[in-house]
């Protein structure tokens, strides 16, 4: 039925602060992805899930940033120690599995770090 | 690893003209070529994807061609219409599917009536 769905649509946080966004995939596909849009960018690539594990996850900028998808379903991105250049549109996509599939983007999370 | 560039930053067409944006990629172990058109505030969605054992692909209006020697790939729009209007990206990835894909920076696309 319903596509990816993202949570929330929109986190203002402040510098230094804890911050999970929350993906749920639409149902059945394996793979899951999380890109970040910067304003007048293209999605860049973060982290990459087949199942429950992080397949690829050379795309995430440092050690501040983690995700997990521990039932292999919803995923979580988490970001600890919150900077003002990690305000972006952070996109989750799914896809029915890592070859032959095309990815769907849920409507994203627009974080903003003041 | 992968880089994708892509031209025009910005594409201005009258209503009923053809519309061309073009990309290179880097990785010559590359194999799959989708776009995507991302109306503003909204996802991306994807609209043609080619894999590197064609060298064209046709839907409707749109179509997407890909030269694996040059390595680069078109997107042609066809009697555009105000409802292309867009940012539109191409994206590259190696490994037979979707993992990993590097975007480019996107072309706004304007159709002018």
């Amino acid at each position: 039925g319903a596509g990816v769905s993202q949570t929330p649509s929109n986190k203002v946080t402040e510098k230094g602060k804890y911050v999970e966004l929350r993906c749920d995939p639409i149902s059945g596909h394996t793979a899951l992805y999380w890109y970040r849009q910067s304003l007048g960018q293209g999605p860049e690539f973060l982290i990459y899930f087949q199942g429950t594990g992080a397949a690829d996850d050379s795309g995430l900028p440092n050690d501040r940033f983690f995700a997990v998808r521990p039932e292999g379903s919803v995923s979580t991105l988490k970001i600890q120690r919150t900077e003002r250049g990690d305000s972006a549109v952070y996109l989750c996509a799914s896809s029915l599995g890592p070859y032959n599939s095309p990815l769907h983007f849920g409507n994203g999370t627009r974080l903003t770090v003041t | 690893g992968e880089n994708v560039e892509q031209h025009p930053s910005t594409l201005s067409v009258q209503e009923g003209d053809s519309a061309v944006i073009k990309c290179t990629y880097s990785d010559s172990a590359s194999n799959y070529f989708p776009w995507y058109k991302q109306e503003l505030g909204k996802r991306p969605q994807l609209i043609i994807d080619i894999r590197s054992n064609v060298g064209e692909k046709k839907d409707q209006r749109i179509a997407v061609t890909l030269n694996k020697t040059a390595k680069h790939f078109s997107l042609h729009i066809t009697e555009t219409q105000p409802e292309d209007s867009a940012v539109y990206f191409c994206a590259a990835a190696s490994g037979g599917g979707a993992d990993g894909l590097t975007f480019g920076k996107g072309t706004h696309l304007i159709i002018q009536p």
